[in-house]
């Protein structure tokens, strides 16, 4: 099975900061890579696709890069509605399973 | 514009079975381009996916979960549903139900707590 990892677990930073977090899966998963932002008490929300590719609707300073096993998510400038966990998330074809990594909570400084 | 809602009891016993349902509003559950997921995420905790059904009825399931899930699909009610036998208190949990487009869930309902409790 794969493993994803994520990384800081937390991280506190300041408004208009630039945030990355990091998604390692223990194999090799092309782009197959999802993010998504989950506030307190709220569903989570599908921000990035295919490693890479904005969800219509999601403002441009969210961002994803990576392919293979290492992929990094970024938000250019952070703002106070930005508070949330965010997951990476994975699909393996065989067997057929979806995998999220164990999130990752951003907090205002 | 599409809406998911989970509905069911907030209390089970132990050993005893889960059973939630989704209602799908805003479209067809018989769309041949989505599969439907359930996901459950224990309080203060990460994710799991625990299984997706087709609206044929195809499933596929989480490994750890395999033994103890039961995804069906109902069309004539836009209808689809989670049994997860033999609970303990480790399946306490928020249950998510969603519309999974290929590898990614876009969509999600509002989630309902299930608390597993004597």
């Amino acid at each position: 099975d794969i493993q994803m990892t994520q990384s800081p677990s937390s991280l506190s930073a300041s408004v208009g900061d630039r945030v990355t977090i990091t998604c390692q899966a223990s194999q090799d998963i092309s782009n197959y890579l999802n993010w998504y932002q989950q506030k307190p008490g709220k569903a989570p929300k599908l921000l990035i696709y295919d490693a890479s590719n904005l969800e219509t609707g999601v403002p441009s300073r969210f961002s994803g890069s990576g392919s293979g096993t290492d992929f990094t998510f970024t938000i250019s400038s952070l703002q106070p509605e930005d508070i949330a966990t965010y997951y990476c998330q994975q699909y393996d074809n065989l067997p057929q399973v979806f995998t999220f990594g164990p999130g990752t909570k951003v907090d205002i400084k | 514009q599409l809406q998911l809602q989970e509905s069911g009891p907030g209390l089970v016993k132990p050993s005893e079975t889960l059973s939630l349902t989704c209602t799908v509003s805003g479209g067809s559950i018989s769309s041949s381009s989505y599969y439907w997921g359930w996901i459950r995420q224990p309080p203060g905790k990460g994710l799991e996916w625990i299984g997706s059904i087709y609206y044929s009825g195809s499933t596929y399931y989480n490994p750890s979960l395999k033994s103890r899930v039961t995804i069906s699909v109902d069309t004539s009610k836009n209808q689809f549903s989670l049994k997860l036998s033999s609970v303990t208190a480790a399946d306490t949990a928020v249950y998510y139900c969603a519309r999974q487009f290929g590898y990614q869930l876009p969509h999600w309902g509002q989630g309902t707590l299930v608390t597993v409790s004597s």
